[in-house]
């Protein structure tokens, strides 16, 4: 069935640092891939997306990568600030429209220290 | 726009009651999702509807769970009887079944039963 593997499971890093989360999908019908930012007692808040017919998205400090052909995909955070310490979750779908339904990855906890 | 609301933000139940968590939409999104959080199992998707019409129930647990959605701005999901092992966080997710339109999440359920 569709999974989607998410690494690392943690990660600290200093502020001003870049920050990198890489997920892999196993469904080749994926289309779409957001990511979710999610901070303590909040729901997940969409944060960047990417289609599979686009290789690179940025949008200020974060920027996504994919790979269609080795089915990976990565979140890319430039100078990391305190505030940016938060679960990231990857996600994919397919689907005409992005209809299909959002299989997600197992999270990221990001840490950014002072 | 207030977003996602569910209700109630938290609840404590003993094992074998009726649990009822509720959901409202964003108006005029089309497709409604709820997802179990646990720190074991991540986000997990339990059933989706599109246009008030569920599409995919395999991430029902169990029978003890069932879904509803009567009309385009309510949703509920039932739990009878409650165990522990059901206890997690609950997020109602909607969007609108379109290209570029996101997941927009709730601020969840957290649901504990003792």
């Amino acid at each position: 069935g569709e999974n989607v593997e998410q690494h690392p499971s943690t990660l600290s890093v200093q502020e001003g640092d870049s920050a990198v989360i890489k997920c892999t999908y196993s469904d080749s019908a994926s289309n779409y891939f957001p990511w979710y930012k999610q901070e303590l007692g909040k729901g997940p808040q969409l944060i960047i997306d990417i289609r599979s017919n686009v290789g690179e998205k940025k949008d200020q400090r974060i920027a996504v990568t994919l790979n269609k052909t080795a089915k990976h995909f990565s979140l890319h955070i430039t100078e990391t600030q305190p505030e940016d310490s938060a679960v990231y979750f990857c996600a994919a779908s397919r689907g005409r429209s992005n209809t299909g339904k959002l299989i997600f990855g197992q999270g990221t906890t990001l840490q950014v220290k002072p | 726009d207030a977003g996602v609301i569910q209700s109630p933000r938290h609840e404590v139940t003993e094992m074998g009651q009726e649990v009822t968590l509720r959901c409202k939409p964003i108006s005029g999104h089309n497709s409604l999702f709820w997802y179990r959080q646990t720190m074991m199992r991540g986000l997990e998707l339990l059933i989706y509807f599109n246009n008030n019409v569920p599409i995919d129930d395999s991430g029902m647990p169990e029978d003890r769970f069932s879904a509803k959605m009567p009309n385009a701005s309510f949703s509920t999901l039932k739990i009878q009887p409650s165990e522990p092992r059901d206890s997690a966080v609950y997020f109602c997710a909607s969007r609108l079944r379109r290209v570029g339109h996101g997941y927009t999440f709730g601020s969840g359920t957290r649901l504990t039963v003792v």
